[in-house]
C-alpha cells in the first residue's frame, strides 16, 4: 500500500527566505506526482504536476523535483511571501495499468507560515 | 468555465438522516472522484468513477453510495448519517487520456453530523 509522508509538518519563516518542502513515498511505481496548495477552509489548488518520466517542473517561484527511484520529491519556493502561507499537500497517482490507476494518495501536508 | 462545483457548501445533519452531495464538472473529464478530509488523517478516497457508467470503491467506502449520473455529474449519498461521517468532502475530476491525468478539485462540502 502506498504511503506518502511530508516533512516538516509545519514551517514558519520570515518573508524573503527560500524554502524546501519534502515529500517521500514508499512505492516508486507512480504515474505522476502533484503538489497542491490549500488555504484555510478552501479547496485544493493544483500547483505543479510531475510525470513519472520527468525530473522537475517549474512555475514562477515554485520548482518541484522528482526522484522516483528514491521515492522523493521536493517543492522549492523562492523568495517566500506572506501570501504563500497555506498548507501544501503532496499526492502520488498509482501507475497506469493497475487497478489503482487514477487514485491519488495524499501526504498529511506541510503548514507554511511566512511572516512579514 | 466553472471547473468543479459542489453543493451544498455546508450541511448539518442529525444521526440517521440521509442526504446527497452533488458534484458537477464542465471540463469534459472522464474520471471523477470523491474524497473526505479529516484532521490527522489527510485526504482519503471514498469512491471514484473512471468513466461514465462505472464506479469503484476507494479506501473508505463504508456508509456511502455514489451515482455517476452522466459525464458531468457524480453524486455521493449518505443513507444513514453517523457522527463519524463529520468531515469535509471534496469532489475532483481528471482526464486520464490527456496523459497528465491532473486532478482538479471542487471547493468542498463541510458536513456535520450530530
Amino acid at each position: 500500500k502506498q504511503e506518502v509522508t511530508q516533512i516538516p509538518a509545519a514551517l514558519s519563516v520570515p518573508e524573503g527566505e527560500n524554502l524546501v518542502l519534502n515529500c517521500s513515498f514508499t512505492d516508486s511505481a507512480i504515474y505522476n506526482l502533484q503538489w497542491f496548495r490549500q488555504d484555510p477552509g478552501k479547496g485544493l489548488t493544483s500547483l505543479l504536476l510531475i510525470q513519472s518520466s520527468q525530473r522537475e517542473q517549474t512555475s514562477g517561484r515554485l520548482n518541484a523535483s522528482l526522484d522516483k527511484s528514491s521515492g522523493r520529491s521536493t517543492l522549492y519556493i523562492a523568495a517566500s511571501q506572506p501570501g504563500d502561507s497555506a498548507t501544501y499537500l503532496c499526492a502520488v497517482m498509482a501507475n497506469a495499468g493497475g487497478t489503482s490507476y487514477g487514485k491519488l494518495t495524499f501526504g498529511q501536508g506541510t503548514i507554511l507560515t511566512v511572516h512579514p | 468555465n466553472a471547473g468543479v462545483t459542489q453543493t451544498p457548501k455546508f450541511q448539518v445533519l442529525k444521526t440517521g438522516q440521509s442526504m446527497t452531495l452533488q458534484c458537477a464538472q464542465d471540463m469534459n473529464h472522464n474520471s471523477m472522484y470523491w474524497y473526505r478530509q479529516d484532521p490527522g488523517m489527510g485526504l482519503r478516497l471514498i469512491y471514484y468513477s473512471a468513466s461514465e457508467g462505472t464506479t469503484d470503491k476507494g479506501e473508505v467506502p463504508n456508509g456511502y453510495n455514489v451515482s455517476r449520473l452522466n459525464k458531468r455529474e457524480f453524486s455521493l449519498r449518505l443513507e444513514s448519517a453517523a457522527p463519524s461521517q463529520t468531515s469535509v468532502y471534496f469532489c475532483a475530476s481528471s482526464e486520464r487520456s490527456s496523459g497528465r491525468a491532473e486532478q482538479y478539485f471542487g471547493p468542498g462540502t463541510r458536513l456535520t453530523v450530530t
